[in-house]
């Protein structure tokens, strides 16, 4: 059984950094691209980045590039999420999610997720 | 960005009744769509990829249309499962969601 599991929320003043992480297990982890997903208390969902099996490549969407960084360790089974220069639009709760494939360019879509952890930048 | 739209917002609907959620996009994603479930306090659960696949273990109640800009969900006969919100999410660029339609009881 597939299973991801999201660490590291938590409050953080506006300027400030944290670094999420998410535990894989049930598959071969450096086999899929993963991502992170974010969705704001009482809003939709937003992408906010991809990287490939190996963790050669990154995505990341306009709002986060430059502040937000996507990793992995294929050893650990471990996705992590390094997020600086955070802002009050930056709460909320974070998902990590697979994709289907090795690579993060095709077939975009999310065959699993995790539970979530919550992100609450306030001063 | 490709813009997502889901229609309505909310959804009434008795147990066993059939439900039909849309989704339409600002410009032509083919069938690069997915289809999701939330339930409060969970992450999403994919149920319908490539506009009309079903993910595995997702039951035949739930089925998936369209192509172009024009999307649709239905659930054939509501379980109290079912209740949730469902989004649709583009893939033929880099990924954005609709707002989401809530399933609520009537």
């Amino acid at each position: 059984e597939v299973q991801l599991l999201e660490s590291g929320g938590g409050l953080v003043q506006p300027g400030g950094s944290l670094r999420l992480s998410c535990a894989a297990s049930g598959f071969t982890f450096s086999s899929y691209a993963m991502t992170w997903v974010r969705q704001a208390p009482g809003k939709g969902l937003e992408w906010v980045s991809a990287i490939s099996g190996s963790g050669g490549v990154t995505y990341y969407p306009d709002s986060v590039k430059g502040r937000f960084t996507i990793s992995r360790d294929n050893s650990k089974n471990t996705l992590y999420l390094q997020m600086n220069s955070l802002r009050a639009a930056d709460t909320a709760v974070y998902y990590c999610a697979k994709f289907p494939t090795y690579v993060a360019t095709a077939n975009k879509y999310f065959q699993h997720w995790g539970q979530g952890t919550l992100v609450t930048v306030s001063s | 960005d490709i813009v997502m739209t889901q229609s309505p917002a909310t959804l009434s609907v008795s147990p066993g009744e059939r439900a039909t959620l849309s989704c339409r996009a600002s410009q032509s994603i083919s069938s690069a769509l997915a289809w999701y479930q939330q339930k409060p306090g969970q992450g999403p659960r994919l149920l319908i990829y490539d506009a009309s696949t079903r993910a595995t273990d997702i039951p035949g109640r739930f089925s998936g249309s369209g192509s172009g800009t024009e999307f649709t969900l239905t659930i054939s006969s509501l379980q109290s499962e079912d209740f949730a919100v469902y989004y649709c999410q583009q893939y033929n660029n880099w990924p954005t969601f609709g707002q989401g339609t809530k399933v609520e009881i009537k």
